[in-house]
């Protein structure tokens, strides 16, 4: 099992909502992974947590909020977002090692009203 | 924070034609990878290098990373219709570390 599970795939929330991206993965990695990518731009570092503690944090609005329950699973809780950040959400996960390999699950579309 | 440039931007070739991309930095970076998505998916992983100097194939494609590890390329051969998509260049910030950034991006299409 190869495969990094991100729930949903699509997302329309308006900007008083409160909702979660979820992301799961079955490979063992110790270190997982939110990206966010606007359209036609490469994704850009949000958050890395490495044994289930953050260890990254790219200065990212506290508008979005990371949690990592254990070492399988990766949400990101979402509260009074602006419409700019609307963009694709992505999850990776990695063993950790320096040789990377970066694991992307399909991204999850979201939409701010 | 270190920046990965890549060139071209925009590619739109035909079928059959040779491509090269580059990937340059003015840092070091511990490890590059290539990676290529398609619209609505996520990046998919083509390749990594470590070493300084290394070239890896892979079918038609030949990865090179640069002697000094700050640049890499990707070079297509016979490019094919199912070759088009985003091509992502990705270095490893620092030694043993979990920071992967993502170069600018070259959006490839091949004409049939």
């Amino acid at each position: 099992d190869t495969e990094v599970t991100q729930t949903p795939k699509h997302l329309v929330m308006g900007m008083t909502n409160k909702k979660s991206l979820k992301c799961e993965q079955h490979m063992g990695h110790r270190a997982m992974y939110w990206y966010k990518q606007k359209a036609k731009k490469p994704p850009e570092l949000m958050f890395v947590y490495s044994y289930e503690k953050l260890s990254i944090n790219e200065s990212v609005p506290s508008r979005f909020s990371p949690e990592c329950p254990n070492s399988s699973l990766l949400n990101l809780h979402l509260h009074a977002l602006q419409p700019e950040d609307s963009a694709l959400y992505l999850c990776a996960s990695s063993q950790g090692s320096f040789t990377g390999e970066l694991f992307f699950g399909e991204g999850s579309r979201l939409t701010v009203l | 924070t270190q920046l990965l440039e890549q060139s071209p931007q925009f590619l739109s070739i035909q079928e059959g034609e040779n491509l090269t991309v580059y990937c340059n930095s003015s840092s070091v970076f511990s490890s590059l990878q290539w990676y290529r998505q398609e619209p609505g998916e996520g990046p998919v992983l083509l390749v990594t290098v470590v070493t300084g100097g290394e070239v890896k194939k892979l079918k038609r494609l030949t990865f090179q990373f640069g002697d000094a590890r700050k640049d890499s390329s990707l070079h297509i051969t016979a490019a094919q219709p199912g070759d088009t998509g985003l091509y992502l260049c990705a270095g490893a910030e620092g030694w043993g570390t979990y920071k992967y950034i993502f170069g600018t991006g070259t959006r490839l299409k091949v004409l049939a």
